[in-house]
């Protein structure tokens, strides 16, 4: 079965921890993307990557950092820098060609 | 990439067509409407997208008037399933391009 999977579904961390979410996709999909979403509030655009080795700060990426050492995986670091950790984390993938980005079930995490 | 103009929140009756309207008065030329939707809890899902031309598919319609300002989707008969909020997004079909989605529009089918 292709797909993107994220692990876990839901993580809680201690304020001051760094944190890091996993996202992988079996899809051969070059392109990799991490939002995030707020309660009530639509996606925003963490960091994305086009091409191993290679990525970019979205709108948001202040306080997050990330890899693409492997073209299946796009692990999202939150570290103690971001001031409001608390959200539901989406990664996404997307061919070169066609339509649709792909996401994946979300990790919702909670900093206590 | 051109902003997008949605209402909040509407609902429907089940076995109904849901008619979801879009402003995009700002769109270019080259960018094309996309529609997704998201389910409680869930990633967004791709339901449909068109540049010029209304587009029809197993999940939905999409209705682009003349000069391109703004659109509809329409879901024939909506089910209690197609509860969810629902994203219109114009963009350059340019690899590289992103997605911006805004607040979108919570639907909610009533039994």
């Amino acid at each position: 079965d292709g797909g993107i999977t994220q692990s876990p579904k839901y993580l809680f961390r201690k304020e001051g921890q760094n944190v890091t979410l996993s996202c992988e996709q079996n899809l051969n999909h070059d392109a990799m993307y991490w939002y995030r979403q707020d309660p009530g509030q639509g996606l925003r655009l963490i960091y994305y990557s086009q091409i191993v080795n290679d990525f970019q700060k979205g709108d948001i990426a202040e306080g997050y950092s990330v890899s693409r050492e492997k073209k299946e995986s796009f692990p999202l670091t939150v570290t103690s820098a971001q001031k409001n950790p608390t959200a539901f984390y989406l990664c996404a993938s997307k061919t070169s060609i066609g339509p649709e980005q792909f996401f994946g079930p979300g990790t919702r995490l909670t900093v206590l | 990439d051109a902003k997008t103009t949605q209402p909040p929140s509407m609902d429907c009756a089940e076995g109904r067509a849901a008619n979801l309207p879009c402003n995009h008065s700002t769109i270019s030329g080259n960018e094309y409407v996309y529609w997704y939707r998201q389910i409680h809890s869930q990633g967004p899902q791709y339901i449909i997208h068109g540049l010029k031309n209304n587009e029809t598919n197993e999940m939905a319609s999409l209705i682009i008037t003349e000069d391109r300002k703004s659109s509809t989707l329409i879901l024939p008969h909506a089910t209690l399933r197609d509860t969810a909020v629902y994203y219109c997004i114009v963009r350059v079909d340019r690899y590289g391009q992103n997605f911006v989605f805004g607040p979108g529009t919570r639907l909610s089918v009533l039994p």
